[in-house]
Order: C-alpha cells, then structure tokens, then sequence
C-alpha cells in the first residue's frame, strides 16, 4: 500500500484565494482525520470522520474552512479566504479500528503558505 | 480539553536508554495513551500504544501508573536516528483527541 496520499505537497497563495488540500486515506481504513501542525499551537485535530461522515469538527477554526469525503478513498479540506494565519502543516491520517483505534497512518503534509 | 505536558527538549548519547514522560489530566478512562515519534518534514509515526501498566515493542516500553495521570516512553539504546520530535496523543472525556507539546530528542554521538 502507497500510504495516505496527500496533495499538494506545497501550496503557496495569497491572501483572498481558495485552498483546497486533498487526502486519499489507506484503503479499508475506517476513519480519517485532519490536522494542523504550527510553531505556536503544535499538531490540532481539525476534524475527523468515520465511514465517510463527519464526527467531530470542533476543531475547525471559522466558517472559512470546510472538509468533505464523498466517498471512502477521497477528503478535501478547502480554505476560503485564505488568510496568512492559516499558514501551517496540514496532515491527513487515517486508522482502522480494527488495528488500534489510535494506531493513525500520517501522510507526509501539505505545507500551506498564505501570501 | 485535557493538558498535557512534555519536556520540551532532551539530550542523550548513543547507546543510553532515555525516558520521556507525558503528564495528563482529565482523560478519559477507557481509551488508549499513545506515542508518536516525527521526523523533520515528515507526518508523525506511531510508535506504541497503551492503556495500563507496561507495554513493550520492538522498539520501545510504555509505563503507565494505575491513576493514568501520565505516561513514560522508554527508549532503550538510542541511536543517532532516534533524533527526533515524540509526541504523546490522549483522548479526553469530551472525546477530544489532544497531542501533547511535543519533546525534542537530540542523539549525540
């Protein structure tokens, strides 16, 4: 398996536009999470599912950010306005139950700067 | 949320065993303690998980006191590539998932 797959791998936008991050979770994994790693506030969950549907979202920061998951191999997370606070690390994880609730496969981060 | 505290930064050589301790409060009772382990550039990688007493891996120990107000990793014999950020994940009773600080592990040679 390729692992979690995150795309893209860099962003750089300016303040104003949209950002869409995508993940595609391990196959057959069960839940997928969203987080933001910063100097400042260090690794925050953002958000996470289970089977496709939001579970927790209390992380999200304002109504400018939003994530979806159509279906089990597809998540995007979509900023819109960016803003240069909104500058981070952005991970996709995913788990199984089956193996360990917390057991998360980290994907390699998408690095967000907003102009 | 629950608080969570990690040193934030250690030094060791190679070939000592080294031993980082999360401190939490307000977790919940049922669920598990685990330890990440991250590289620069990289996602965190899990590295062990546990709910009491003692767990052992391939490449590290976990000690939890029966109160489960914290955790210790043990890392025995670390290498230069064990240089790396551990991070502690606890869930609380809100069932809120919360990493700790983070501790930077420096391997000297």
């Amino acid at each position: 398996d390729a692992g979690v797959i995150q795309s893209p791998r860099h962003e750089v936008t300016e303040m104003g536009q949209e950002v869409t991050l995508r993940c595609k979770p391990i196959s057959g994994h069960d839940y997928l999470f969203w987080y933001r790693q910063t100097m400042m506030r260090g690794l925050e969950l953002l958000i996470y599912f289970n089977n496709n549907v939001p579970i927790d979202d209390s992380g999200m920061p304002e109504d400018r950010f939003s994530a979806k998951m159509p279906n089990a191999s597809f998540s995007t997370l979509k900023i819109q306005p960016s803003e240069p606070r909104d500058s981070a690390v952005y991970f996709c994880a995913s788990s199984n139950l089956g193996v360990g609730l917390y057991e998360q496969f980290f994907g390699p981060g998408t690095r967000l700067t907003v102009l | 949320l629950a608080k969570t505290t990690q040193p934030i930064s250690m030094d060791s050589y190679e070939g000592q065993e080294v031993n980082i301790t999360c401190s939490h409060n307000n977790i919940a009772t049922n669920d598990y303690i685990t330890w990440y382990q991250q590289f620069p550039s990289q996602g965190p990688r899990f590295i062990i998980q546990g709910y009491k007493t003692k767990v052992t891996n391939e490449v590290a120990s976990l000690f939890i006191p029966a109160d489960r107000k914290s955790s210790t990793l043990s890392l025995p014999r670390v290498s230069l590539s064990d240089t790396a950020v551990y991070y502690c994940l606890v869930v609380d009773y809100g069932q809120n998932f919360v990493f700790g600080p983070g501790t930077r592990l420096s391997v000297l040679p």
